[in-house]
């Protein structure tokens, strides 16, 4: 069964600093690949997703992630953070052909002034 | 994408007692899911909840505990039966519109003491 690793439970980060986020994914088969925000009080906004393609992905408020077969790997990048991207970050994955989503525990990433 | 709301935002409810969770979309949708964000932790798939079918339901959850019903293409509603301090979370619904992600509602905070 898929299953998916974000490795780093908080993330602390100074503002205008990059920082990378990390998901592993555990099944090489034909994947969907979701990032979703979560913000203090709120639903999950959906950051990016891969589908196909290029596996350069740019998504909402200058974050990208990069899609790795070989390393079963989808980590989500931003070159400089703002205070207000203090969230809640989750990774999902889907089977392609089903419609069920697999979450991964998420990362709290924290901007620090 | 999809605008989705979501009634009540919280509760605080004595064990015992039911909840019945409200949520909206703003265009027709086949196929809309319950998840179930326990403190702390990450979303888990509570049903599949699909316009003039019954509710699928994940290993671990049961129709009886958690009754769902979708009477039409806009709306469906969350019954958390019996309730005990265990439930407490965040309770969401999301819709897949037609591509191959999923929208989130706000979600509703549920406490019970």
């Amino acid at each position: 069964a898929q299953s998916v690793t974000q490795l780093d439970s908080q993330v602390p980060v100074f503002e205008e600093a990059p920082v990378e986020l990390r998901c592993n994914y555990s099944s090489s088969v034909s994947v969907y690949l979701f990032w979703y925000v979560q913000y203090p009080n709120q639903g999950l906004q959906l950051l990016l997703k891969y589908l196909s393609g290029s596996t350069l992905v740019k998504g909402i408020n200058g974050f990208e992630a990069e899609f790795n077969k070989s390393q079963t790997s989808f980590h989500l990048r931003k070159p400089s953070v703002h205070i207000s991207d203090t969230a809640e970050y989750f990774c999902a994955v889907s089977d392609s052909g089903t419609y069920k989503y697999i979450f991964g525990t998420g990362t709290r990433l924290k901007v620090l002034a | 994408s999809a605008v989705i709301s979501q009634k009540p935002s919280r509760d605080i409810c004595q064990r015992g007692t039911s909840l019945t969770i409200q949520c909206q979309v703003d265009s027709q949708v086949t196929m809309m899911f319950w998840y179930r964000q326990q403190p702390g932790q990450s979303l888990t798939l509570i049903a599949t909840a699909n316009q003039g079918s019954e509710a699928t339901y994940e290993s671990g959850f049961v129709i009886d505990k958690f009754p769902i019903s979708r009477p039409n293409l806009t709306f469906s509603t969350l019954t958390v039966s019996n309730m005990s301090p265990e439930d407490s979370s965040i309770y969401l619904c999301s819709v897949r519109p037609g591509g191959n992600e999923q929208f989130f509602g706000p979600g509703t905070r549920l406490t019970v003491l």
